[in-house]
C-alpha cells in the first residue's frame, strides 16, 4: 500500500523566515496531495492541496510543489508568523474510487517572534 | 456554518469496557470517514461511508471495532472490550461527495484513554 514519509519532524524558524516541509510517497497511482494544519486540541484543517496534473500551486504565503517523477512534494511557507506554529501533515490519496488519505507523520513548526 | 462535531470530546474507559463515539457530519455531506490518530502520529484511515453504506472498513484494527451510519448522517464508532492500545484520538471527517480530490473536513476528535 501507499507509504508517506515526511521531514523534518520538527522545524524552528524566526518570524519572517521561510519554512519548507518535504514529503515522499510510494504509490505512483496517487494523484491528490493535500496539506493539513493541526493546532493543539483541534482536528486537521486543509490549507492547500495539489493534484498530479499540476506541478505547483500557490495561495498567498503558502505554496506546494509536486515532482511526480521523484514522487516528492513540498510545502513552502514564506514570511512566517507566530500563528503559523502548529503541526503540519502531508497526505497522499490512493486511487481507490474515493479519497482514502494516507498521512505523513507530521512536522511540528515553531515560529519564534 | 456548523462544521463536523464529535462527542464526547474526552472519554476515559477501564480496560474491557465498551465505548461509543459519535460523529455529526456537515449537513448534506455524502462521504464520512473515521481515522485513528496515535500520539505524535498522523491520522490513520479506519473506515469510509457513502451515505449509509460502509464501503471500506479495511483500516479497522480488529473485530472489536464497529462503525455504523444507519440513516446516512450521524455515525457511531463503537469499540468493544477496550484495550490500552486503543488509546488515541478518533477523528471523523466528512466531504460533499465521493469523488476524488474532494476536501475532507475534520471534526475536533474524541480523545480516548483506556486505563
Amino acid at each position: 500500500g501507499e507509504n508517506v514519509e515526511q521531514h523534518p519532524s520538527t522545524l524552528s524558524v524566526q518570524e519572517g523566515d521561510s519554512a519548507v516541509i518535504k514529503c515522499t510517497y510510494s504509490d505512483s497511482a496517487s494523484n491528490y496531495f493535500p496539506w493539513y494544519k493541526q493546532e493543539l486540541g483541534k482536528g486537521p484543517q486543509l490549507i492547500i492541496d495539489i493534484r498530479s496534473n499540476v506541478g505547483e500551486k500557490k495561495d498567498q504565503r503558502i505554496a506546494v510543489t509536486l515532482n511526480k517523477t521523484a514522487k516528492h512534494f513540498s510545502l513552502h511557507i514564506t514570511e512566517t508568523q507566530p500563528e503559523d506554529s502548529a503541526v503540519y501533515f502531508c497526505a497522499a490519496s490512493m486511487n481507490t474510487g474515493f479519497q482514502k488519505l494516507v498521512f505523513g507523520t507530521g512536522t511540528r513548526l515553531l515560529v519564534s517572534p | 456554518g456548523a462544521g463536523v462535531s464529535q462527542s464526547p470530546r474526552y472519554k476515559v474507559a477501564k480496560r474491557g469496557q465498551d465505548v461509543a463515539l459519535r460523529c455529526d457530519p456537515i449537513s448534506g455531506h455524502v462521504s464520512l470517514f473515521w481515522y485513528q490518530q496515535a500520539l505524535g502520529q498522523g491520522p490513520e484511515f479506519l473506515t469510509y461511508f457513502q451515505n449509509e453504506a460502509q464501503l471500506d472498513k479495511s483500516g479497522l484494527p480488529s473485530d472489536r471495532f464497529f462503525a455504523e451510519r444507519p440513516e446516512g448522517s450521524v455515525s457511531t464508532l463503537k469499540i468493544q472490550r477496550t484495550q490500552q492500545e486503543d488509546s488515541a484520538v478518533y477523528l471523523c471527517a466528512s466531504s460533499l461527495d465521493r469523488q476524488e480530490s474532494e476536501t475532507q473536513y475534520f471534526g475536533p476528535g474524541t480523545r480516548l484513554l483506556v486505563l
